[in-house]
């Protein structure tokens, strides 16, 4: 099986633009999450979502939003973009029945200038 | 709030002696560890868990132990291989949750 595929690897943009990443989960797996993680934060949850619909979210402000489809392929997008947006955003699938191990795509570098 | 922390960043260990690589938590709802695995470049690999009914579990060379009353686990590595460096991070989960904390990663270098 294909593993969790993330894209693009890497993405640079300036301040006020808006950004959008994409994800596509193991196959089978119906449960995409997304974290950030800054090297002073560690890893921190976005948000996860479970047949296209948004089932847990974290602590983030409402320019962070995401999306899945109905092939469980998810999007995440941040709108107008901040310094302290730069991150590595990296997305995870499971099966989604709950309390499972996550399995994790290599991430998205954004850097915001 | 953090509530999962690794307070140390880095740990430097000689080949073939034990890595012990240190975790606290302070949410009591917690009910699931995990350690995860993170070369550059590539994400976070699970490497072992442990559900808070048990206080110890091993897979090969890894060894998690939790101590709930003092809300603390530690991953043991015997022998330490230099394959093993790479950044440690602890995550928690409450019961049935998908999301999880993590902590801010350890980075382990296995000195050959």
């Amino acid at each position: 099986k294909a593993g969790v595929t993330q894209t693009p690897r890497y993405l640079i943009k300036t301040r006020g633009q808006q950004v959008t990443l994409s994800c596509s989960p193991i196959s089978g797996h119906r449960s995409v999450s997304w974290y950030q993680q800054t090297p002073g934060q560690g890893l921190q949850f976005l948000f996860e979502y479970f047949s296209e619909t948004q089932r847990n979210k974290g602590n983030f402000p409402g320019r962070f939003s995401g999306r899945q489809f109905s092939n469980s392929r998810s999007e995440m997008n941040v709108s107008t973009l901040e310094l302290g947006d730069s991150a590595l955003y990296l997305c995870a699938s499971s099966e989604g029945r709950g309390g499972e191990k996550l399995f994790f795509g290599s991430g998205t570098q954004l850097s915001v200038l | 709030d953090q509530q999962v922390k690794q307070n140390s960043p880095s740990l430097s260990v000689q080949e073939g002696r034990i890595s012990i690589l240190n975790c606290d938590y302070t949410n009591s709802m917690f009910d699931y560890f995990l350690w995860y695995k993170k070369y550059p470049a590539e994400g976070p690999t699970f490497l072992i868990s442990i559900s808070s009914i048990k206080d110890k579990n091993e897979d090969g060379r890894f060894t998690v132990f939790l101590n709930k009353s003092a809300k603390h686990l530690s991953l043991h590595i015997v022998p330490s291989q230099p394959g093993d460096s790479a950044v440690y991070f602890c995550a928690a989960r409450t019961s049935g949750a998908n999301n999880l904390f993590f902590g801010t990663g350890t980075r382990l270098t296995v000195i050959p």
